[in-house]
């Protein structure tokens, strides 16, 4: 089974300008989760989306934000762009069995953000 | 931000020897813990869970022990690699809150041959 795929890998924009992030789960998982990863912050939580419906927000300000589509892909945009947006940001998928806090999360390679 | 701990952020062990990386947690809440490993230019890497009514669960060369009366966790590894090399997370998931798993700072691991 393939696993989690994102695109694209590597992304180079300038301040102020938008992105959007795209990100395919394992084939049957129906949540999609994600994550920004930095030195200084380390992994934090964005948001999840399930059945194309935002059911779980981080604290990210209104620039970012995402959504699903009926086959379960996901994308997420950031707009206005800036210097610390730049960040490694992943992607992951599970099943929903019914009990969302025990689902395991599989993650995706991440899109590598660089803002100048 | 919302994170759990860690005790050690870098752990240098000899190849054959048992490595031991531990993880604090912030919410008495939580019912599920996973451990994932991240190497270089990867995304993490699932490599064990354990739900809140277990305190120990075994994998292959991987044992989690969860004790929640102090919130701690911590991944064992037997007989560590080089290819265990890699950056470890302790990652906790409140019932309450979905799908949001709260990851502490991680560990690097260091696997001398």
């Amino acid at each position: 089974k393939a696993g989690v795929t994102q695109t694209p890998r590597y992304l180079i924009k300038t301040r102020g300008q938008q992105v959007t992030l795209s990100c395919s789960p394992i084939s049957g998982h129906r949540s999609v989760s994600w994550y920004q990863q930095t030195p200084g912050q380390g992994l934090q939580f964005l948001f999840e989306y399930f059945s194309e419906t935002q059911r779980n927000k981080g604290n990210f300000p209104g620039r970012f934000s995402g959504r699903q589509f009926s086959n379960s892909r996901s994308e997420m945009n950031v707009s206005t762009l800036e210097l610390g947006d730049s960040a490694l940001y992943l992607c992951a998928s599970s099943l929903v069995t019914g009990r969302p806090s025990t689902d395991t999360q599989y993650f995706g390679p991440g899109t590598r953000l660089t803002v100048l | 931000g919302e994170s759990v701990g860690l005790h050690l952020p870098t752990l240098s062990v000899q190849e054959g020897d048992n490595s031991i990386i531990n993880c604090a947690y912030s919410n008495s809440a939580s019912d599920y813990f996973i451990w994932y490993k991240q190497e270089s230019g990867k995304g993490p890497q699932f490599i064990i869970d354990i739900r809140s009514n277990m305190d120990k669960r075994q994998g292959q060369r991987v044992t989690v022990l969860l004790n929640k009366t102090v919130k701690h966790l911590s991944l064992q590894i037997a007989a560590t690699q080089p290819g265990d090399s890699a950056v470890y997370f302790c990652a906790e998931n409140s019932g309450n809150q979905g799908g949001k798993l709260i990851f502490g700072q991680g560990t690097e691991l260091s696997v001398k041959p």
